[in-house]
């Protein structure tokens, strides 16, 4: 099984909302990650979970917190997001850092 | 650092071959492959770990320069499933993309 999930689907929120996108895998992967795509873009890293501690946070802005509760599930939490924000919202897991990564299939999300 | 790929975009008929390349100004430790068709995510198709390493899979190959600055992928005798935008991809800790390649492939 190299599944990893990722809800919502879809997701419209306006600036002074607060949601959060919720990733999930049973393979045993110790990391996990979060990249925004915008389209015609390649994947941007986001975040870096390695054995539930946050590794990497490349410049994000503090309107996107991560959270990973457990070795299977990693949240991103949202507020106060900008238009420019929306993007697809991808989450990958891996064995460890550095080995292969298979991505979820995104949260498109639109800022209103 | 981002890896260049090039060319940007390749159009092909069924049953051509094309080449996508991938290079760095320094050493990388490994190279990751991935294809990703429109509205969806992206596909793994393969890492390439050592100096020299070639690896293939059916028609898609790869291979990584003895320096591991710069890494190849071999598409041989397209299908139309092919069609997409194909990603190389760098890495510490999380993955850099290149700007992608777009390839095309028609009947």
């Amino acid at each position: 099984d190299t599944e990893v999930t990722q809800t919502p689907k879809h997701l419209v929120m306006g600036m002074t909302n607060k949601k959060s996108l919720k990733c999930e895998q049973h393979m045993g992967h110790r990391a996990m990650y979060w990249y925004k795509q915008k389209a015609k873009k390649p994947p941007e890293l986001m975040f870096v979970y390695s054995y539930e501690k946050l590794s990497i946070n490349e410049s994000v802005p503090s309107r996107f917190s991560p959270e990973c509760p457990n070795s299977s599930l990693l949240n991103l939490h949202l507020h106060a997001l900008q238009p420019e924000d929306s993007a697809l919202y991808l989450c990958a897991s891996s064995r460890l850092v550095l080995e292969t990564q298979y991505f979820g299939p995104g949260t498109r999300l639109l800022v209103l | 650092q981002q890896p260049v790929q090039s060319p940007q975009a390749v159009i092909l008929r069924e049953g051509e071959d094309a080449v996508i390349n991938c290079s760095s100004s320094k050493a990388l430790y490994s190279v990751h492959w991935y294809r990703q068709k429109h509205g969806e995510a992206p596909v793994f198709l393969m890492i390439l770990l050592k100096g020299g390493e070639q690896k293939g899979h059916e028609k898609i190959s790869a291979s990584f320069n003895e320096k591991k600055q710069q890494s190849s992928l071999y598409l041989t005798a397209s299908q139309l499933s092919y069609s997409g935008t194909y990603f190389c991809g760098t890495e510490a800790d999380g993955l850099t993309f290149g700007k992608g390649t777009h390839l095309i492939i028609q009947p």
